[in-house]
């Protein structure tokens, strides 16, 4: 297996412009999280999917960001309008539980 | 809101040394502790998961504790290696969120 799959691994984009990351999970994998890893407040999860439902979301910052998981192989964070204080690392992760979790290898987003 | 602590930040060690990466939480109310490294632009690996109701696990020259009540777990890495010069953070999970704490960069100098 290829491991957890992310895209775009680099992104740098101008303050008010939209941005989607991608992810597509291990197959047979049915939870999913998202998380943002930052300099001063490390890492932090954002949300997370159970067969493609969100169970919890309280820790995505504000209104401007969503996540979706249409399916079972494919996930997507959106920041919308963007903002410079969104700069940071994101990673998604799956697995069968949520003790074991295979991260990906993140998307470095710089927000201008 | 539950916060995690890991002291110190940074450690640097001859190869060959023994050594206790520290972990602090402030609420015992959790279901379970782990471990990960994380490589430099690089995501997380899972090293070692203590249930609530454990008191350690090991694997291979790693072991890993925890106590509950005082809000602490520590990691000992046996006889180091240059290869696991690494950052090392342990996340607690509360039955519906992970905190992280910010990690201990470790660097085994050959």
């Amino acid at each position: 297996d290829a491991g957890v799959i992310q895209s775009p691994r680099h992104e740098v984009t101008e303050m008010g412009q939209e941005v989607t990351l991608r992810c597509k999970p291990i197959s047979g994998h049915d939870y999913l999280f998202w998380y943002r890893q930052t300099m001063m407040r490390g890492l932090e999860l954002l949300i997370y999917f159970n067969n493609n439902v969100p169970i919890d979301d309280s820790g995505m910052p504000e209104d401007r960001f969503s996540a979706k998981m249409p399916n079972a192989s494919f996930s997507t964070l959106k920041i919308q309008p963007s903002e410079p204080r969104d700069s940071a690392v994101y990673f998604c992760a799956s697995g069968t539980g949520v003790n074991t979790q295979y991260f990906g290898p993140g998307t470095r987003l710089t927000v201008l | 809101k539950q916060e995690v602590t890991q002291i110190p930040a940074a450690l640097s060690v001859p190869e060959g040394e023994n050594l206790v990466l520290n972990c602090s939480f402030t609420d015992s109310a959790i279901y379970n502790l782990q471990w990960f490294r994380q490589d430099p632009g690089k995501g997380l690996t899972s090293l070692l998961l203590i249930q609530s109701s454990q008191r350690e696990q090991t694997s291979g020259r790693l072991n890993a504790s925890l106590d509950k009540s005082s809000g602490r777990s520590t990691l000992y890495i046996a006889a180091s290696q240059p290869g696991d010069s690494a950052t090392y953070l342990c996340a607690v999970n509360t039955g519906n969120q992970f905190y992280f704490g910010t990690g201990t960069s470790l660097t085994v100098i050959p």
